[in-house]
């Protein structure tokens, strides 16, 4: 059973576009929720975070759009560049559970 | 800094085998994880440890043991090596409480 979801598995845009990377989830005592991002031979790296009392977050080309009651969130990259392809999970934890992943989305930001 | 240092990098087993996978993280995390990823399945758990002397099943820890044998170092066994096994195994820790995780680098699995 898959506790998170996350869309499209593949995602392909243009250099200084704005992709949009899709996640939801079904427990409700979720309430923290980081995203990775993780290059081709290694491990992910937290690339940012939100908490369930915030509907939204922003560091600097990266931010989270989280809907509580559709339990749907977003991670928007505004002007990609070449260098953000690489493959982003969605994770989700709450109530000392450790965290759970989405299948993840893979990138490519075309020059 | 820290870093989470995962050993051996590769690991090639056979069928039937027992195989210990380990991992040292130099961060004082209290809790630590191990997942598995396979190909287009994103990263499901096996196990983690809350704490030095807590063991947790998590999704997917039929057919693996794990030891927390002090707070820096976590290992994981997979008790009989599937043929045609291939994922690459992480392990991650953090603070207890608080769910940022840093991971280590992985270590790939085949099993011949």
């Amino acid at each position: 059973q898959q506790q998170v979801r996350q869309s499209p598995q593949s995602l392909t845009v243009w250099e200084g576009e704005t992709a949009i990377l899709n996640c939801s989830y079904e427990d409700s005592t979720f309430n923290y929720f980081p995203w990775y991002q993780q290059f081709p031979g290694e491990g992910p790296a937290l690339l940012i975070s939100i908490s369930s009392v915030s509907d939204k977050k922003e560091d600097g080309r990266f931010t989270i759009f989280f809907n509580k009651r559709e339990k749907k969130l977003s991670l928007h990259i505004t002007d990609s560049q070449p260098g953000d392809s690489a493959t982003y999970f969605c994770a989700a934890s709450g109530n000392n559970n450790a965290p759970r992943f989405g299948a993840g989305t893979k990138l490519t930001v075309k020059p | 800094g820290g870093i989470i240092t995962q050993t051996p990098k590769f690991l090639i087993g056979q069928e039937g085998q027992k195989l210990t996978l380990k991992c040292q993280q130099n961060f004082n995390h209290d809790t630590m994880y191990w997942y598995r990823q396979d190909s287009g399945k994103g990263l499901r758990l096996i196990y983690y440890s809350i704490t030095e002397n807590d063991l947790q099943k998590g999704d997917l820890s039929e057919g693996y043991d794990a030891s927390r044998e002090k707070k820096s170092s976590f290992s994981l066994t997979v008790t009989s090596a599937q043929k045609n096994e291939m994922a690459v195994f992480l392990c991650a820790s953090s603070n207890r409480g608080l769910y940022e995780q840093y991971f280590g680098p992985g270590t790939r699995l085949t099993v011949l």
